[in-house]
């Protein structure tokens, strides 16, 4: 059984550049969440998506979106990118929303400069 | 500030030692799971515990939730350099999937 697909691993972009991250959960997951990990920050939940439709958000600004397709597949968009925004990207994957276990992707590492 | 805090924030120790590693929360935990991180990679699932008291192994690592239900701890016995690593604890804030996590604990085991 496949893991947790994300695409591409590792993008470097210009500040005020947008970038979209992609993630295709395990097989018969409907349930995708996306994390920010940083050395100062840590590792932070940014949304979660179950049915293509957002059931949580957390603390970032509007420039961080996501979406969900009916094929539980994922991505994430960041516009207008700043140099804080460097950071690794996580997406972690689960049977449902509320699922006990979460399994989670190599990441994108997005470097902005 | 981190909602969960573990400690010690970073260990080195002989290969063969035994080790813990400390996960506090000041609220109930729904939840709690470890992973294991590599540098710069995705986190890997070790364990997850939901019941106070509940305790947990897999090959050389063990995982116990306290009664009360806000500390785990993550044992590890006759450390090998494979566990090297980044280990990190996560929980639930209520019934939801958002998920927070402490800074982690940078693991080396030296040969």
């Amino acid at each position: 059984k496949a893991g947790v697909t994300q695409t591409p691993r590792y993008l470097i972009k210009t500040r005020g550049q947008q970038v979209t991250l992609s993630c295709s959960p395990i097989s018969g997951h409907r349930s995708v969440s996306w994390y920010q990990q940083t050395p100062g920050q840590g590792l932070q939940f940014l949304f979660e998506y179950f049915s293509e439709t957002q059931r949580n958000k957390g603390n970032f600004p509007g420039r961080f979106s996501g979406r969900q397709f009916s094929n539980s597949r994922s991505e994430m968009n960041v516009s207008t990118l700043e140099l804080g925004d460097s950071a690794l990207y996580l997406c972690a994957s689960s049977l449902f929303d509320r699922a006990p276990e979460a399994f989670f992707g190599q990441g994108t590492r997005l470097t902005v400069v | 500030s981190q909602e969960l805090e573990q400690s010690p924030q970073s260990l080195i120790v002989q290969e063969g030692k035994n080790l813990t590693i400390n996960c506090t929360s000041s609220k109930t935990l729904y939840g709690l799971y470890w992973y294991k991180q590599k540098y710069g990679e995705g986190l890997i699932f070790l364990m997850m515990l939901q019941k106070g008291g509940e305790e947990k192994s897999h090959e050389k690592i063990t995982a116990k939730l306290d009664e009360k239900k806000q500390q785990s701890s993550l044992h590890i016995t006759a450390s090998q350099p494979s566990h090297a690593g980044i280990y990190l604890c996560g929980a639930h804030k209520a019934y939801n999937n958002d998920m927070r996590f402490g800074a982690g604990t940078r693991l080396t085991v030296k040969p």
